[in-house]
């Protein structure tokens, strides 16, 4: 089974800290993904990446940063946390082959106050 | 345009019911469609899905219908059960895109009574 893993599941920063999410896939995925959810939004996708190092911007990009040093990690930067980034994080990952077949992680709600 | 609209934001339907969520889209470069699954604290997975060249496609009790002339496609869920209680997102994509970026539904919230 495909596993995806976020290093937290709940999360609390203060408005201007730096945070990190970081994520980890076990199935040799060459694409991953970051989205937030939330109520009545749905999932927006904030970046994805299709190989290590490359990324690319997905619809709400500001704000946001991300790093893909390996192929099986891919970690979200919020750089300076705003109260607007509350919200609850997945990650997910897919196959190259099949890049719509992506596979989630159980999420981190990141509350910041 | 890669707005999917979803109605309805939430549904409640008694066991053994037969609940319809619909979705509709505008950009006709779409070519795939899933829906994804979310329960309470994990994170959705996919279900079910569909491309335009069929009408219809059952996997067990869920069924999508595709319309495509209407640009809308819906899901069905047979002899519906309460464990089938959960969030339900569909969404599109398209070679166009590259087939990674995944458009979205707000979801729908579904709860089978007993």
């Amino acid at each position: 089974d495909v596993k995806v893993t976020q290093s937290s599941r709940y999360l609390v920063k203060r408005t201007g800290e730096k945070v990190f999410l970081e994520c980890v896939q076990d199935m040799d995925h060459e694409n991953m993904f970051w989205y937030r959810q939330d109520p009545g939004l749905g999932l927006r996708l904030i970046y994805f990446s299709y190989d290590v190092k490359m990324k690319e911007k997905g619809d709400i990009p500001e704000g946001y940063s991300v790093s893909r040093e390996k192929k099986e990690r891919f970690s979200l930067i919020l750089e300076s946390a705003s109260t607007n980034q509350t919200s609850m994080y997945l990650c997910a990952s897919s196959p190259g082959d099949r890049p719509y077949e992506q596979y989630f992680g159980p999420g981190t709600r990141l509350t910041v106050t | 345009q890669q707005q999917v609209k979803q109605s309805p934001q939430s549904l409640i339907v008694q066991k053994g019911g037969i609940p319809i969520i619909n979705c509709a889209y505008e950009n006709t470069a779409f070519d795939y469609f899933p829906w994804y699954q979310q329960f309470p604290g994990k994170g959705p997975a996919l279900l079910i899905a569909i491309r335009p060249d069929v009408s219809e496609k059952k996997e067990g009790r869920f069924t999508i219908s595709f319309n495509k002339s209407a640009k809308q496609f819906s899901l069905h869920i047979m002899d519906s059960q309460p464990g089938d209680s959960a969030t339900y997102f569909c969404a599109a994509t398209g070679s166009n895109f590259g087939n990674e970026k995944l458009t979205f539904g707000t979801g729908t919230r579904l709860t089978i009574i007993p």
